[in-house]
């Protein structure tokens, strides 16, 4: 169980395109959502917190205008990056936890490269 | 906030036992998590310490003393499939996000 799913898997989009990354829970209800972003050799750096229905909450440095994210059910978030630049290349992983556990649940990743 | 250091890069052969520190500031957290990566996957979650003390879970055993701000995952009987990155993590008490390490990756040779 707590298989966390994301679509596509990799993209190749246009400067100044819009592309939407969906992440959905399979088998379990996800009360919250969060979207890590990691670049090359680097670590997970976490963007947002979504919880369903509510508005996201972004980290510091985080542009919510350019990255939207929708929470619009307990099994699907999605995160829309926004008139991508080749430095928005990156990969992005959504993960999702289920009430107050301390487990938290990975999506395999989305391949971002903005040509 | 919650920062958390690892050393970048760790080598070691097959067979052998390797140990990754994680030290860190924190303002709060409920325990210190493990994650393994490999190149293009997902985390995927390894260990989990709630209290001090060590966890054993088959080759992998995961150590946290609060007291120190330290933890550490201790790899042994090391595999060439154990070649990947490894994360440590802790959920903040007062956010509930989940922070990672810097990461440390491992090169495991024949």
């Amino acid at each position: 169980g707590a298989v966390v799913s994301q679509h596509p898997s990799w993209v190749i989009c246009k400067s100044g395109t819009s592309v939407k990354i969906e992440c959905r829970s399979l088998d379990f209800q996800a009360t919250t959502m969060f979207w890590y972003r990691q670049f090359p050799k680097q670590s997970l750096m976490l963007m947002a917190t979504s919880n369903e229905g509510s508005k996201a909450t972004y980290e510091q440095g985080v542009e919510k205008d350019k990255f939207l994210i929708n929470h619009a059910s307990l099994t699907l978030s999605t995160l829309t990056v926004t008139s991508a630049h080749p430095e928005d290349s990156s990969f992005y992983i959504c993960s999702a936890k289920r009430g107050s556990g301390h487990e938290q649940y990975f999506g395999p990743g989305t391949r971002l490269t903005v040509t | 906030g919650q920062s958390l250091e690892q050393p970048s890069e760790v080598t070691a052969v097959e067979g052998a036992i390797v140990q990754i520190n994680c030290t860190y500031q924190t303002s709060g957290f409920y325990g210190l998590s493990w994650y393994q990566q490999h190149d293009g996957g997902a985390p995927t979650f390894l260990s989990y310490n709630a209290l001090d003390g060590l966890e054993e879970t088959g080759r992998f055993s995961s150590f946290l003393s609060r007291s120190d701000s330290y933890g550490y995952l201790l790899l042994q009987e090391l595999q060439m499939k154990d070649s990947a990155s490894y994360f440590c993590a802790v959920r903040d008490w007062n956010t509930d996000k989940l922070i990672f390490g810097t990461g440390t990756r491992l090169q495991v040779f024949p």
